[in-house]
């Protein structure tokens, strides 16, 4: 899974508790990213940083937020679980911006961790 | 707004046989495709991409896509289906405007049948 690990792997929580996953790359890559897998929406895009304390918003960032405070690690946090952020949580990394002819700007493959399956009761 | 149709939740196909899953997209200016698999319990793996050039592309496992700009379409391939492929799959697109922002399909759930 190219050099990702996410932690934990599964948890159970429950309603109104603030949960925390973490996401670990040995790849010394750029830019990462926390998407959620849920069944019938594929994955969407949470949060994603493009360098150490620099994050944006992905489509679906309402009820989390992130930090980047070194390379390797990029934590989600959940300040208040609720039923409906039960899902199965992926981390991806990419690598560093390849410029094309045109200017614009590249195409990274992203890479994905393992997975965190989440449910809150 | 970018988005990804794959119209097939369910795909079988006998072993042997040629695959398809198909994959349409919607996005401003020029595309950047990718198709990803699972595989139960795991993370996804990338199989392929087109950024530019021949419209045919080669990926890992035997599996290629065909880029059709003016159907908009960039169906997986493969021409002699395992059982080992089953799996589920997954288009993505981005853009020039929006390389960092992957937009996914629903997903693809193929079961190759021995």
């Amino acid at each position: 899974d190219a050099g990702i690990t996410q932690s934990p792997r599964h948890k159970v929580t429950e309603t109104g508790t603030p949960v925390t996953l973490r996401c670990h790359q040995t790849e010394n890559h750029r830019y990462m990213y926390w998407y959620r897998q849920d069944p019938g929406h594929g994955l969407r895009l949470i949060h994603y940083s493009y360098g150490v304390k620099d994050t944006d918003k992905g489509e679906v960032s309402d009820g989390y937020s992130v930090s980047r405070s070194k390379t390797e690690d990029f934590l989600l946090t959940l300040e208040s679980a609720t039923s409906s952020q039960t899902s199965v949580y992926f981390c991806a990394i990419s690598g560093t911006r390849t410029t094309q002819a045109s200017g614009s700007v590249g195409t990274d493959t992203q890479y994905f961790g393992p997975g965190t399956r989440l449910t809150v009761l | 707004a970018q988005s990804v149709a794959q119209p097939e939740d369910q795909v079988n196909v006998a072993e042997g046989n040629p695959l398809t899953v198909k994959c349409t997209y919607s996005v401003s200016g020029n595309p950047y495709l990718f198709w990803y698999v699972q595989y139960p319990n795991r993370g996804l793996q990338f199989l392929l991409k087109y950024i530019t050039g021949d419209n045919l592309v080669k990926g890992s496992y035997g599996f290629e896509a065909e880029f059709n700009k003016s159907q908009t379409s960039f169906h997986l391939k493969k021409p002699s289906a395992l059982v080992s492929d089953s799996a589920l799959y997954f288009c993505a697109v981005s853009s020039p405007g929006s390389a960092r922002q992957l937009t996914f399909g629903s997903g693809t759930q193929l079961t190759v049948l021995p």
